[in-house]
């Protein structure tokens, strides 16, 4: 009864590094989601992905990109990490294009940028 | 204005009291309303979605309120475990995938 993993939990990087973060459903969701969530605020999107093959920039998506690789997997990449960044990322799925659908959550990804 | 407002609290309430807070959204079409909870930074986890002719869930009770554009959650016989984070969601009508976060409203029940 996984739901949505997020891989990994924590990590710390150095400005300027990349990497990507992974995220897998096992719900057999159309849709999927990467936020981000700063202290205080709500949850900010980043980029989403209605179905298998698309996917569509969220609010805040500048300094990252996604791969929508199959329906299970959307993985998220920060291609040149900045301070700004920092934040805790989490990857959502949803059954998609019914309004009435909720989102599920995975555990996140706490993030710093040195 | 914002699409979706809360007070972000803290309200501070006794164990066993009743507590109740509202958010507010710009968007008079919005279709879906949805109440998470979120502890402590950890993952929103759904609490309850909010239709339109109101619904109970134990406790836990949601309102829509269309002609002034709020949904509410009232928590009755408020529990040390119902501290957290009370997010309101929104499905905007203009789109299938995405919801509308607010920024939560912190609840702290005290012993």
């Amino acid at each position: 009864n996984a739901g949505v993993t997020q891989t990994p939990k924590f990590q710390v990087l150095k400005t300027g590094q990349s990497m990507t973060l992974q995220c897998a459903q096992d719900m057999n969701h159309n849709s999927m989601y990467w936020y981000r969530q700063d202290p205080g605020m709500g949850l900010r999107l980043i980029y989403y992905s209605a179905s298998e093959g698309t996917t569509d920039k969220g609010e805040v998506p500048n300094g990252y990109n996604v791969s929508r690789l199959n329906k299970r997997e959307f993985s998220l990449r920060l291609e040149s990490a900045a301070p700004s960044q920092t934040s805790v990322y989490f990857c959502a799925s949803r059954r998609g294009g019914e309004r009435v659908q909720p989102q599920h959550f995975g555990d996140g990804t706490r993030l710093s940028i040195l | 204005r914002k699409e979706v407002e809360q007070d972000p609290g803290p309200f501070n309430v006794p164990e066993g009291a009743t507590v109740a807070f509202n958010c507010t959204y710009s968007n008079s079409a919005s279709q879906s309303f949805f109440w998470y909870r979120q502890d402590c930074r950890k993952e929103p986890k759904l609490l309850m979605s909010v239709y339109s002719s109101g619904n109970e869930d134990g406790r836990f009770t949601a309102q829509l309120n269309r002609a002034s554009q709020y949904i509410s959650l009232l928590i009755r016989d408020s529990k040390l475990s119902d501290s957290a984070t009370y997010l309101c969601v929104v499905n905007p009508v203009d789109s299938n995938y995405q919801l509308i976060w607010g920024a939560g409203t912190k609840l702290i029940i005290k012993p």
